[in-house]
């Protein structure tokens, strides 16, 4: 069967340290992943897409890296905050697809001063 | 400019009754879709619109769903007989005609049936 899972439900870091989220996919052929951040009450918010073609992309602190032969991305935030605590969801498309993005369940991420 | 907006922010409805959720897409975006959030769920894509396709309604969970999108703009999801399984936050989004399908999304409606 296809799934999309985010291995950790919720983490705990302390401030200034990485957080390290993980996505993986069985039985899709994806043309790209893309992370998004959810506040509670709020959709979610575009932060990154990479490509199948692309192994890593960067913005600011965050960074996401695709290994398509692991069928996983990562997704890092480093020197993180309190105020990057939020639920973090991976989406994926199809190759072949529209547009029609398939979503894992998100990870809660939980920063400590 | 102005982003995705969503009404009703929240809807309590008895079950068995109809309603209706109108999503506004960001201006100038020809692609439209709505999911569906559980508590404790992923998004479930639920309907697909592109410009002046037919749209992808693949992800509708049953014939009491349906959407249209009138002028290539606004969005309407309407649940017939509504149930106590649809309580969830219904969430709309658009995207541009750029090939990243970067998507944004609308604050959702919660949607509580009793």
């Amino acid at each position: 069967s296809q799934k999309i899972e985010q291995n950790s439900e919720a983490l705990n870091i302390q401030e200034g340290k990485t957080a390290t989220l993980t996505c993986n996919y069985t039985n899709y052929s994806p043309a790209y992943l893309q992370w998004y951040r959810q506040d509670p009450g709020r959709g979610p918010v575009f932060l990154l897409l990479i490509r199948e073609n692309e192994k890593e992309k960067r913005k600011e602190r965050l960074k996401v890296t695709f290994d398509t032969t692991l069928k996983q991305s990562l997704f890092h935030i480093t020197a993180s905050q309190p105020a990057d605590s939020a639920t973090y969801l991976c989406a994926l498309l199809r190759r072949g697809s529209q547009g029609n993005l398939i979503f894992g369940k998100g990870t809660k991420l939980s920063v400590k001063p | 400019g102005a982003g995705v907006s969503q009404s009703p922010s929240n809807k309590v409805t008895e079950k068995g009754k109809d309603v209706e959720l109108r999503c506004d897409p960001i201006s100038g975006h020809t692609a439209l879709y709505w999911y569906r959030q559980s508590l404790g769920q992923g998004l479930e894509f639920l309907i697909y619109f592109q410009g002046n396709s037919a749209p992808d309604k693949s992800g509708l969970p049953s014939d009491r769903f349906s959407a249209e999108r009138t002028g290539g703009s606004v969005s309407t999801l309407t649940i017939q007989r509504t149930q106590q399984e649809d309580s969830a936050v219904y969430l709309c989004a658009s995207s541009g005609t750029g090939k990243s399908y970067e998507q944004y999304f609308g604050p959702g409606t919660r949607l509580t049936v009793t």
